[in-house]
């Protein structure tokens, strides 16, 4: 079976800090990772993810994330919040081989940005 | 182009009633899924369709159907709705053999 759990329902930095949100994962089999993000009132966007290959993953809006197997995490950061980085991110794991099938979501992050 | 499409935006129901959503995916795009984003919860995958034909279902009971027709288009219907169904209903799709999936906006459903 295959779980996530996203440390801190809510994180709130400064603008211009670091922006650091903690997922970790369960599977028995090897897994693809996701982060989403949404603004209030929209659907998920793909912020990045990692399949095969590189560990550390560079996504969208200046975004990255690392896979690190041995301590099953996938935790996303950015070295400078905006404002505009104001949202709820999820992180989300699959089956290898996973063809658009079954994601399974985090509770998810609501990150707030101070001025 | 353009992205994944649903409708309606938002719905308001009563316990008992049955609804219909709809959802068109990305040209090109085959593979139709079908999650519910209860309000401060991450989304629950209901249904997988994959060339007309459904590929996965989650832990969801048998009120909740889906349908994929010809044009890779998709319908979401649960019927007896409960207020526990008051959700964002999200639809994504994908590319034949590619595992990542872009999601809609979204219908929001609210049972009374």
């Amino acid at each position: 079976a295959q779980s996530v759990t996203q440390l801190g329902s809510h994180v709130s930095v400064s603008e211009g800090a670091l922006v650091l949100l903690r997922c970790n994962y369960s599977s028995s089999v090897p897994p693809y990772l996701f982060w989403y993000v949404q603004y209030p009132n929209q659907g998920l966007q793909l912020l990045l993810k990692y399949t095969t290959g590189a560990t550390l993953v560079k996504g969208i809006n200046g975004f990255e994330a690392e896979f690190k197997k041995s301590e099953t995490s996938f935790h996303l950061t950015k070295p400078s919040a905006h404002m505009s980085d104001a949202a709820e991110y999820f992180c989300a794991v699959s089956r290898k081989g996973n063809q658009g099938g079954k994601l399974i979501f985090g509770q998810g992050t609501e990150l707030s940005v101070k001025p | 182009d353009a992205g994944v499409t649903q409708s309606p935006t938002h719905l308001i129901k009563t316990r008992g009633q049955q609804v219909t959503l709809r959802c068109s995916p990305i040209s090109g795009h085959k593979s139709v899924s079908w999650y519910q984003q209860v309000l401060g919860q991450g989304p629950q995958f209901i249904f997988q369709y994959y060339e007309k034909e459904e590929r996965g279902r989650g832990n969801f009971p048998d009120r909740f159907s889906a349908r994929q027709f010809p044009n890779y288009s998709s319908e979401l219907n649960v019927n007896a709705l409960l207020l526990g169904d008051s959700a964002l209903y999200l639809c994504a799709s994908s590319l034949q053999g590619q595992e990542t999936q872009y999601f809609g906006p979204g219908t929001r459903l609210l049972v009374l």
